[in-house]
């Protein structure tokens, strides 16, 4: 059974940085691409950031590009995304997505609720 | 970028009817166009990629229809486990994008 378990959400304050953490498990990790996806109170879906399966390219939302990094470490079956420069339309929801061919999801997490508030 | 654009924003319906959401792309997309359901406090499932093959889970009732621009997801008789948000969003460039979604609520 796939599983993604987002963790590293909270409360934080407008320029400040937060890492985002996926564990994975019930596949091949290595083998798949992997995206974040969010969504603001009340809002749609947003994508974020998706990194392909080796980890060797990272594609950006304009919203979030130069601010967030997306790194995948295969030896640990986990995705990150650091976010730094934090601001309040930064407020989401942000969900851990198994990617399969084509970037389209096929298994989401349960979200990891980030606010950036002062 | 690729917009893309759902309609109506909110569809009031009953129990049993056949339902049908529009989604358009603001350029060709092929066939590389995914659904998603999303129900109130979940996480969204893949319902339909690739324009139309039906996800793991999902009964025959729920089609995908399209390709280029234009793309529809049926619902051909509506239970009541279908009152949800339905998204649909492009994977045939960068950036990936989002539709703003079609709200299906009880009539």
């Amino acid at each position: 059974e796939v599983q993604l378990v987002e963790s590293g959400g909270g409360l934080i304050q407008p320029g400040g940085s937060l890492r985002l953490s996926c564990a994975a498990s019930g596949f091949t990790f290595s083998s798949f691409a992997m995206s974040w996806v969010r969504q603001a109170p009340g809002r749609g879906l947003e994508w974020v950031s998706s990194i392909r399966a080796p980890g060797d390219k990272s594609y950006y939302a304009d919203s979030v590009k130069g601010r967030f990094t997306l790194s995948k470490d295969n030896s640990k079956n986990t995705l990150y995304l650091q976010m730094n420069f934090l601001r309040a339309e930064d407020t989401a929801v942000y969900y851990c997505a198994k990617a399969n061919s084509g970037f389209y999801v096929d298994y989401w997490g349960l979200g990891a609720l980030v606010t950036v508030s002062s | 970028e690729i917009v893309m654009t759902q309609s109506p924003a909110t569809l009031s319906v009953s129990p049993g009817e056949r339902v049908t959401l529009s989604c358009r792309a603001s350029q060709s997309v092929s066939s590389n166009l995914a659904w998603y359901q999303q129900k109130p406090g979940q996480a969204p499932r893949l319902l339909i990629y690739g324009a139309s093959s039906r996800a793991t889970g999902f009964p025959a009732r729920f089609s995908g229809s399209g390709s280029g621009t234009e793309f529809t997801l049926t619902i051909s008789s509506l239970q009541s486990e279908d009152f949800a948000v339905y998204y649909c969003q492009q994977y045939e460039s960068w950036p990936l994008t989002f539709g703003g979604g079609t709200t299906v609520e009880i009539k």
